[in-house]
Parts: structure tokens; C-alpha cells; sequence
């Protein structure tokens, strides 16, 4: 069974401060996706990454697939109380085409002002 | 565009009572997945539909949940009986998805939930 491992699963920052989130299995992905969710909404995608190495930037945040696409991370500079929210990466196995993804269990991240 | 859709936003309701989820997916897209949140197990997929056809139910919990996707435009989860330990939210989420042959697009959209409460 493929598992992705999110890590940190909490995280209570001050705005300014800058963070990285992290996602890593042990199994390969043809893709992995970011996705964002705020209280009482359904998750939103933010980027796809696609390429191992391959390195995308949104605003401030810098969203990173491994070399091996095995792993990815989610950097944030000088982060705002907008930011607040749940951060899911989610994986498409490389092993089936199914369409199915694989979640990781989300990071919570809390931005005070 | 209008995204996913998903009615009731919130259902209350008691205990062996039956629940209709609906879940109107975005135009063109031909995958449909069924997912339940909680904060003790996370996202969890339950089902999901391949042009209207069920591809994966192993993620259904038992037989008290049923789910069916009468056209490309509309698909419901039902739970019948519900159960106290059924409150969640459920999530519809669409996709293009192409299943023979070329690169697969795994992007998914959610809709925005239906938080189901059984007293």
C-alpha cells in the first residue's frame, strides 16, 4: 500500500515567519498535488508537480518534487494569517492508472498575527 | 465555471434514518470520487466513478453505504441505515481523466462538502 507521510502534522507560526512542509513515501508518483483547505470548504488545488527535481512557485510559496519523486515539500516565505489552513499533498501512483490519489494526512498550520 | 456542486451543505438527522448525499460534477469531466473527512482518520476515498462506472468501492465502510452515478451529470452516496459514527463531512470531487493510454491528469476539484451530523 502506497502511503504518503506529512510532517509536521501541527505548526503555529507568527506571521513573517517563514516554514516548510513536507511529504514523503517510500513509493514513486507520477504527479503530486498541493492542496489547501480553509474551514467548512473542500480542499483546493494549488499546483501540480509533475517532473522529478521540477520546482514550481506560487506568490510566496515554492512547491518542490524530489529528484526520485518519491518526496516533495511546500516552502512559505514570510507567512500571513491568510495562509492559515490545512495543506494536503496527494500523490498519483505511478504503478496504475487509476485516477485514484493517495492523500497525506495534512498539516495544520496556523499563522497569528 | 461553476465547480462541484453538493447538496444538502448540512443534514442533521437521527439514527436509521436514510441520508442522500448529491454531488453535481464539473462539466466534462469524466471521473467522480466520493471522500469522508473526520479529524481522527483524515481524507479517506470511499468510491469513485469512471464515466459512470464504479471503478474502486473499497473504500465504502460497509453495506449500509451505496453509491450511484446515473448519468455523466449527477451522482448521490446514500447511507441507509445511517449511524451516529456516519457524521463526517463528504466530499465530491471531479476529474479528466483519460484511463487508456497517454499521460493521466490526477488533478481533482473538490466540492464544498455536505456535514453530515446522525444523533
Amino acid at each position: 500500500t502506497q502511503l504518503l507521510e506529512q510532517s509536521p502534522q501541527f505548526l503555529s507560526i507568527q506571521e513573517g515567519e517563514n516554514l516548510t512542509v513536507y511529504c514523503n513515501s517510500s513509493s514513486v508518483f507520477s504527479s503530486l498535488q498541493w492542496y489547501r483547505q480553509e474551514p467548512g470548504e473542500g480542499p483546493v488545488l494549488l499546483v501540480t508537480v509533475v517532473t522529478g527535481g521540477e520546482v514550481k512557485k506560487l506568490k510566496r510559496l515554492t512547491f518542490q518534487f524530489g529528484d526520485a519523486r518519491k518526496d516533495s515539500s511546500l516552502h512559505i516565505t514570510a507567512a500571513q494569517p491568510g495562509d492559515t489552513g490545512l495543506y494536503l499533498c496527494a500523490g498519483g501512483p505511478s504503478s496504475s492508472n487509476t485516477g485514484k490519489l493517495i492523500f497525506g494526512q495534512g498539516t495544520t498550520l496556523q499563522v497569528k498575527p | 465555471d461553476a465547480g462541484v456542486i453538493q447538496s444538502p451543505r448540512h443534514e442533521v438527522t437521527e439514527m436509521g434514518q436514510e441520508v442522500t448525499l448529491r454531488c453535481k460534477p464539473i462539466s466534462g469531466h469524466n471521473s467522480l470520487f466520493w471522500y469522508r473527512q473526520t479529524m481522527m482518520r483524515g481524507l479517506e476515498l470511499l468510491i469513485y466513478f469512471n464515466n459512470n462506472v464504479p471503478i474502486d468501492d473499497s473504500g465504502m465502510p460497509e453495506d449500509r453505504f451505496s453509491a450511484k452515478m446515473p448519468n455523466a451529470s449527477f451522482s448521490t452516496l446514500k447511507i441507509q441505515p445511517s449511524e451516529p459514527r456516519d457524521s463526517a463531512v463528504y466530499f465530491c470531487a471531479s476529474s479528466s481523466l483519460r484511463l487508456a493510454g497517454g499521460p493521466s491528469s490526477y488533478e481533482q476539484y473538490f466540492g464544498p462538502g455536505t456535514r453530515l451530523t446522525v444523533t
